[in-house]
């Protein structure tokens, strides 16, 4: 089955900053790719996804980059703020036709500093 | 727009106990989706229901079941409980098509604890 590994666990940065997650995964056949925003008790709330026929999305200050022959994707997060300390994951999806049944990375805490 | 809720928010069960957790999907969404999140860790999936039938599963065991309603809401019922079945229970909705998925929306969760 699809294995996905996220990296960094934790990210500190300063506000202003730019912060970066990316991700691996392990079946060729996925080809849809969301980020969820987790704030502590709260729901995980789809923040951007990209599916595999596109390289890159853009959301305002929210990008992600997917790279299908090396198997990994990231999320760009630019001009920091500090309401977006929160848990970041990413998930790949690889069942064609049958709903996203998503593999979830392990997450990342970012915090950003003030 | 109705967006995902679930019910209990919070529940204490005690091992061997049986638990069944409920969903109410977002308005115009068909498919309902379960995930376990453990503590510090990213949600895992346990199935997904369409058209009242399960249609995925994860690597859960047989003692992790769920039904979907004509109303597309959706119940997961857990027996047999043991400590480890401990975790955030997450209900997602989607509308699933003939040739597009749209994204899951999670619901607030029901947090399990099994002692």
């Amino acid at each position: 089955g699809e294995n996905v590994e996220q990296h960094p666990s934790t990210l500190s940065v300063q506000e202003g900053d730019s912060a970066v997650i990316k991700c691996t995964y392990s079946d060729s056949a996925s080809n849809y790719f969301p980020w969820y925003k987790q704030e502590l008790g709260k729901r995980p709330q789809l923040i951007i996804d990209i599916r595999s026929n596109v390289g890159e999305k853009k959301d305002q200050r929210i990008a992600v980059t997917l790279n299908k022959t090396a198997k990994h994707f990231s999320l760009h997060i630019t001009e920091t703020q500090p309401e977006d300390s929160a848990v970041y994951f990413c998930a790949a999806s690889g069942v064609r036709g049958a709903g996203n049944m998503l593999t979830f990375g392990g997450g990342t805490r970012l915090m950003v500093k003030p | 727009e109705t967006g995902v809720t679930q019910s209990p928010t919070h529940l204490i069960k005690t091992r061997g106990q049986q638990v069944t957790l409920r969903c109410s999907s977002q308005s115009g969404h068909n498919t309902v989706s379960w995930y376990q999140q453990a503590l510090g860790q990213g949600p895992q999936f346990i199935f997904q229901y369409y058209r009242e039938e399960e249609n995925g599963r994860g690597n859960f065991p047989p003692r992790f079941s769920g039904l979907q309603f004509p109303n597309y809401s959706s119940e997961l019922n857990v027996n047999a409980l043991e400590l480890d079945d401990s975790a955030l229970y997450l209900c997602a909705s989607s509308l699933q098509g003939a040739f597009y998925n749209s994204p899951l929306h999670f619901g607030n969760g029901t947090r399990l604890t099994v002692t």
